[in-house]
C-alpha cells in the first residue's frame, strides 16, 4: 500500500513568509508525528497527535509555529514569519498507534530553505 | 549530556566485516527503535525492541534494559548497507522519540 506522503518535497521561500507543510499518513494509522532535521544535526521532535486527543506541542520550537490534523488523517504544519534558523528538513511519521507498541513509518521529508 | 548516546559517530569498515553500534541511554524507556537512512534518502525503521534481541536478514538488535544499552550488528557487511543508523527512544506516558545523534557507515568493496 501507499506509504506516507509529503508535500512539497522542496520548498525554498524568503524570510519572513508563511510556509505551509503537509502530511498524508498511512490509511489506518492513528498516531501523526513531526519531526525536523536541521543540516549536520539530529532529528528533533516537534508535535505528535493521536487520534481525538490534544496534541502534544512540547516540541514545537516557538509560537511560529503550528500544526493541525483535519479528520483524524491529513496534517499541516505551519510556519509563520519564517526565519533563516528554520531551514531544516521537515519529516512526518505514522503509526498504529503509541510509539513504545508500534514502528513508526517515515515519509520522505520536507526540505525548507528559508533565504 | 544527551539522554541517548550513539558510538561510533563514524565508522568505515572492509565489505564483509562484522559490524557494531551502540546507543546507550539515561532515561526510562517503553521501547528502543533502530532507524536507518540513507544519504539523501528517507529514514527507515529497522527494529522496535523493548527487551532481548531481534533479527531480520543481516541485522540484529540486541538491548539490556537492566544497563540501559542497546547494540545493533551487522553480519557480512556490504556496501548497500552504508547509511546512517540512528538510535531513538521513546519514554512512558510519552511518545514522542528522543534521538541520538546517528552513526554513519561507510563499508569499503
Amino acid at each position: 500500500g501507499a506509504g506516507v506522503s509529503q508535500s512539497p518535497s522542496n520548498k525554498v521561500t524568503e524570510k519572513g513568509k508563511d510556509v505551509e507543510l503537509r502530511c498524508d499518513p498511512i490509511s489506518g494509522h492513528t498516531a501523526l508525528y513531526w519531526y525536523r532535521q536541521s543540516l549536520g544535526q539530529g532529528l528533533e521532535f516537534l508535535i505528535y497527535f493521536q487520534g481525538n486527543s490534544a496534541p502534544d506541542k512540547s516540541g514545537l520550537p516557538s509560537d511560529r509555529f503550528s500544526a493541525e490534523r483535519t479528520g483524524g488523517s491529513v496534517s499541516t504544519l505551519t510556519i509563520q514569519r519564517t526565519q533563516q534558523e528554520d531551514s531544516a528538513v521537515y519529516l512526518c511519521a505514522s503509526s498504529l498507534g503509541p510509539s513504545g507498541v508500534y514502528e513508526q513509518y517515515f515519509g520522505p521529508g520536507t526540505r525548507l530553505t528559508v533565504t | 549530556k544527551n539522554e541517548v548516546e550513539q558510538s561510533p559517530q563514524n565508522l568505515t569498515a572492509q565489505e564483509g566485516e562484522f559490524i557494531t553500534i551502540n546507543c546507550s541511554y539515561s532515561v526510562g524507556i517503553s521501547a528502543l527503535h533502530w532507524l536507518q537512512q540513507h544519504p539523501g534518502g528517507g529514514i527507515v525503521s529497522l527494529f522496535m525492541l523493548s527487551s532481548g534481541k531481534k533479527k531480520h536478514g543481516r541485522l540484529i538488535a540486541t538491548i539490556n534494559i537492566q544497563e540501559k544499552h542497546s547494540s545493533l550488528h551487522i553480519t557480512a557487511s556490504h556496501p548497500r548497507d552504508s547509511a546512517v543508523y540512528i538510535c531513538a527512544v521513546s519514554g512512558f506516558g510519552n511518545e514522542k522519540l528522543t534521538f541520538g545523534t546517528g552513526t554513519r557507515l561507510t563499508i569499503i568493496p
